[in-house]
């Protein structure tokens, strides 16, 4: 099972300021990753797949980057509606597995 | 547009039979190649794959359930279901189901429902 690593656990940013998240393959998965984010209560939603191509609706302020093990979300000039849970899932070996996430809270 | 709803059993006891039902409205569930998945999601941690069905009846389990898991689909109700066996306080999480795109990332979710495992 290929084991998905995100850093930091939790990440405090000002609005308007720029966030950086990682994660990071135990193996390649090549550019098969995608980046959700997750708010309480609320269904998890799909922001970039094949590790930079962003999802339908999805603002170009999300931007990914990354192959082989290492990638990272980037979202520019945050606001308020951006303050999530972020979790990283590789689907280029079965089981699908996901990271254990990283909270972006306003600093 | 399409939307995905979870239904089932919230409080289950130890040993028993956890069951859930994906009800898929605004499209169909064997239209365009997609995966129908369960992913679930413990109190405090982090979400895991369960597995997935395609329309043509086919699944593939997450090995660390395979042998407690089943992944069904009814065509004629749009839906698919699953059934965890045995189930432990272990078992409870919020379970989310959600539509897989033919690559492999998970496009449309469910609300997600939480099943306590509990005597």
């Amino acid at each position: 099972e290929i084991v998905m690593t995100q850093s930091p656990a939790t990440l405090s940013v000002s609005p308007g300021e720029r966030a950086t998240l990682s994660c990071r393959a135990s193996q390649s998965v090549s550019s098969n990753l995608a980046w959700y984010q997750h708010k309480p209560g609320q269904a998890p939603r799909l922001l970039l797949y094949g590790a930079s191509t962003r999802a339908t609706d999805i603002p170009a302020s999300f931007s990914g980057s990354g192959s082989g093990t290492d990638f990272t979300l980037t979202i520019s000039s945050l606001q308020t509606e951006d303050f999530a849970v972020y979790y990283c899932q590789q689907y280029n070996n079965w089981p699908y597995t996901f990271g254990q996430g990283t909270k972006l809270e306003i600093k | 547009q399409l939307q995905l709803q979870e239904s089932g059993s919230r409080l289950v006891k130890p040993l028993q039979t956890l069951s859930l039902t994906c009800a898929v409205s605004g499209g169909s569930i064997t239209s365009g190649g997609y995966s129908w998945s369960w992913i679930r999601q413990p109190p405090g941690k982090g979400l895991e794959w369960i597995g997935y069905i395609y329309q043509s009846g086919s699944t593939y389990y997450n090995p660390s359930l395979k042998s407690r898991v089943t992944i069904s689909v009814d065509r004629s109700k749009n839906q698919f279901s699953l059934k965890l066996t045995s189930v432990t306080a272990a078992d409870t999480a919020v379970y989310y189901c959600a539509r897989g795109r033919p690559t492999g990332s998970f496009d449309i979710w469910g609300q997600g429902t939480m099943v306590t495992v509990s005597s």
